[in-house]
């Protein structure tokens, strides 16, 4: 079985300041982790991907995410955020040997000028 | 027109009507998806056909019907839905549905509102 659990179902930050989204992962299996954008009236679009390479993984849009097994963790990060960054981002993850992939109940970012 | 679209966009029916969703993938992938996104609720896989196959069904009611006539297209035939089947129906696709490695390019999404 695997899970993901979205600790926060909101985020506010200021324009300018670090953004930190955080994402926990269950997984049986060495996972495959995923993180997506979803701006208001759109479908999801990948910002990054992790899939046993480098742990740090750098995404689109200055977006980055460290894989941690230890704390079982793949937190999404951007030193300075930025207006349009504004959206719900959805944490995956998928195990086993296909592509079933588990999502998140998703983090509203808002980013206050 | 490139990546996955949908239509139609919006769409508001009756518990009584019949109608269908449709999406196309312009990316030459092999395996397609269907989604519910509800309010408050994690994003549901419903169907997945990977080279036209049907191979996954989560439980969907039979008031769902899926259709995949070639790896491009995929449709949802709704019928007799109910109020709580209102939601935002997001096709998927992917290049296979067998490794997982490759992540879904998803499409706009339908909004759905069953009256």
């Amino acid at each position: 079985a695997q899970s993901v659990t979205q600790l926060d179902s909101h985020v506010s930050v200021s324009e300018g300041t670090p953004v930190l989204l955080r994402c926990n992962y269950s997984s049986s299996y060495s996972p495959s982790l995923f993180w997506y954008v979803q701006h208001p009236n759109k479908g999801l679009q990948l910002l990054l991907k992790y899939t046993s390479a480098a742990t740090l993984v750098k995404g689109i849009n200055g977006f980055e995410a460290e894989f941690k097994r230890s704390d079982t963790s793949f937190h999404l990060a951007k030193p300075s955020a930025h207006m349009s960054d504004a959206a719900e981002y959805f944490c995956a993850v998928g195990s086993g040997g296909y592509q079933k992939v588990t999502f998140g109940t998703g983090t509203k970012l808002q980013v206050i000028p | 027109e490139t990546g996955v679209t949908q239509t139609p966009r919006h769409l508001v029916m009756g518990m009584t009507n019949k109608k269908s969703l449709k999406c196309e993938q312009h990316l030459g992938h092999n395996a397609m998806y269907w989604y519910k996104q509800s309010a408050k609720k994690p994003l549901e896989l419903m169907f997945v056909y990977n080279f036209k196959e049907q191979t996954e069904n989560n439980s969907v009611p039979s008031r769902f019907s899926p259709e995949c006539p070639n790896s491009s297209h995929l449709f949802l035939h709704l019928h007799t839905l109910q109020p709580e089947d209102s939601a935002l129906y997001l096709c998927a696709s992917s290049q296979e549905w067998s490794s997982r490695y490759n992540e879904q390019f998803f499409g706009p999404g339908t909004r759905l509102t069953v009256l």
